[in-house]
């Protein structure tokens, strides 16, 4: 219950296209969804955030679709860049613990 | 300012040695966190203190002692580790938000990491 199910493990994009990860959760216990992007050798940054009461947030680029009864949530990147690479978690969290997704792999192809 | 800063960067020790990692905020969060994450894992949660109390374990060895001495401040003390501990050490930071129902989650800062590799 306590897991965070991750999809796809890897994803290749051409530059300029849509990104989309996501993510599924079995504990209804949770109300806070980050996903943080993570280049190789650096901190995991927080990207965007998402609460619950909410079904759709967007910064920029960057758009969080969240869908409380089918318990999950996706991440849409649009007019992918290769700046954009890099591996991308999505996380829940039930108090102030976050429980991370396995992660994808984003690869943008110019 | 949202910064976590850590230090070394990189650190090499072999099994005998004793180091130490810190971390510092300025933010004013109440949580601090050390994590450890191996390539192409998420990270895993090693400890958490709140209110510069350590509140989890996650049943970590004895050889990683960590220590709050105040609430800007996180280390990290290593004695006697093995090469299986080689990985990124990740420091993060967040606000406690208190609600009716409970702690609530909030944003998590991470810090650059401290690249660990053990001869």
């Amino acid at each position: 219950q306590q897991q965070v199910k991750q999809s796809p493990q890897s994803l290749i994009v051409q530059k300029g296209g849509i990104s989309i990860i996501n993510c599924a959760y079995e504990n209804t216990a949770f109300d806070y969804f980050p996903w943080y992007q993570q280049f190789p050798g650096k901190g995991p940054a927080l990207l965007i955030a998402i609460r619950p009461d909410v079904s759709e947030k967007k910064e920029g680029r960057f758009t969080i679709s969240f869908n409380k009864s089918a318990k999950q949530f996706s991440l849409h990147i649009m007019d992918s860049q290769p700046g954009d690479s890099a591996t991308y978690f999505c996380a829940a969290s039930p108090n102030y613990q976050l429980i991370w997704g396995a992660g994808t792999k984003l690869i943008i192809k110019p | 300012d949202t910064e976590v800063t850590q230090t070394p960067k990189h650190l090499v020790m072999g099994m005998t040695n004793k180091k130490s990692l810190k971390c510092e905020q300025h933010m004013g969060h109440r949580a601090m966190y050390w994590y450890k994450q191996k390539a192409k894992k998420p990270p895993e949660l090693m400890f958490v203190y709140s209110y510069e109390k350590l509140s989890i374990n996650e049943s970590v060895p004895s050889r990683f002692s960590p220590e709050c001495p105040n609430s800007s401040l996180l280390n990290l003390h290593l004695h006697a580790l093995q090469p299986e501990d080689s990985a990124l050490y990740l420091c993060a930071s967040a606000r406690v938000l208190r609600t009716s129902g409970g702690p609530q989650g909030a944003t998590q800062y991470f810090g650059p990491g401290t690249r660990l590799t053990v001869l």
